[in-house]
């Protein structure tokens, strides 16, 4: 267990359809990454919050937003979902935000777009 | 920009046997190197990393991983595969800017599985 948690575990939805994937870092963490898995991308890093702030953004779709909130916990939220939306979207926390940082991650959403 | 190769998609490795997984990355400057290893249903879970100094790198469940800067390479080991390191392995740069984040870089991953 990396103390990282997500929820929920599973989402099924439709195509078009909003979601909302929420994460909780490990405790005293204070960076947040987002990370898309999918079959025909492998893992692609998506966006990093440090204390609230945006830091680094990377294959995100404008579809695609996220944030973190005061008490750390960050959400990424997919609008106009389309059939290759669907992967496994994992969370990462770390304790400061540096390259150096060892990123933790957690379980995972599985997100199934039909 | 960055890139992590992993030239192996599978592997198959008899329990007991030495296992060794490549790693070749491209990176302008000495890079943070990462190997994660995903179970089955799991997310990821680190295994080793090297940021500087001594070139082979000791990490959790008896994995070693080894840098050569000459060769733009991070190989990981394992001396005696166990059933429970069938898996997928992933190797992973990190890229940090100061003051504008940090992200990791992956490759596509081995598949290793362990035969009885």
């Amino acid at each position: 267990d990396s103390g990282v948690t997500q929820t929920p575990k599973h989402l099924i939805t439709a195509t078009g359809q909003r979601v909302t994937l929420r994460c909780s870092p490990r405790s005293g963490d204070l960076s947040v990454y987002w990370y898309q898995q999918s079959l025909d991308q492998g893992l692609q890093f998506l966006i990093q919050y440090y204390n609230g702030e945006e830091r680094a953004k990377g294959n995100i779709l404008e579809r695609f937003s996220a944030q973190q909130f005061p008490d750390l916990h960050s959400e990424l939220n997919l609008s106009s979902l389309e059939l290759g939306d669907s992967a496994l979207y994992f969370c990462a926390s770390s304790i400061s935000g540096r390259g150096t940082d060892t990123q933790y991650f957690g379980p995972g959403t599985r997100l199934t777009v039909l | 920009a960055q890139s992590v190769t992993q030239p192996d998609i599978h592997i198959t490795v008899s329990e007991g046997a030495s296992l060794e997984l490549r790693c070749n990355y491209s990176y302008g400057a000495t890079p943070y190197l990462f190997w994660y290893v995903q179970s089955p249903g799991q997310g990821l879970q680190l295994l080793l990393k090297y940021f500087s100094g001594d070139t082979l790198v000791q990490g959790i469940k008896g994995f070693e991983a080894e840098f050569k800067r000459s060769q733009s390479s991070f190989n990981l080991r394992k001396p005696s595969v166990h059933w429970s390191d069938a898996a997928e392995y992933f190797c992973a740069v990190g890229l940090h800017i100061k003051a504008a984040g940090n992200k990791l870089t992956f490759g596509g991953g081995t598949r290793v599985l362990v035969k009885p």
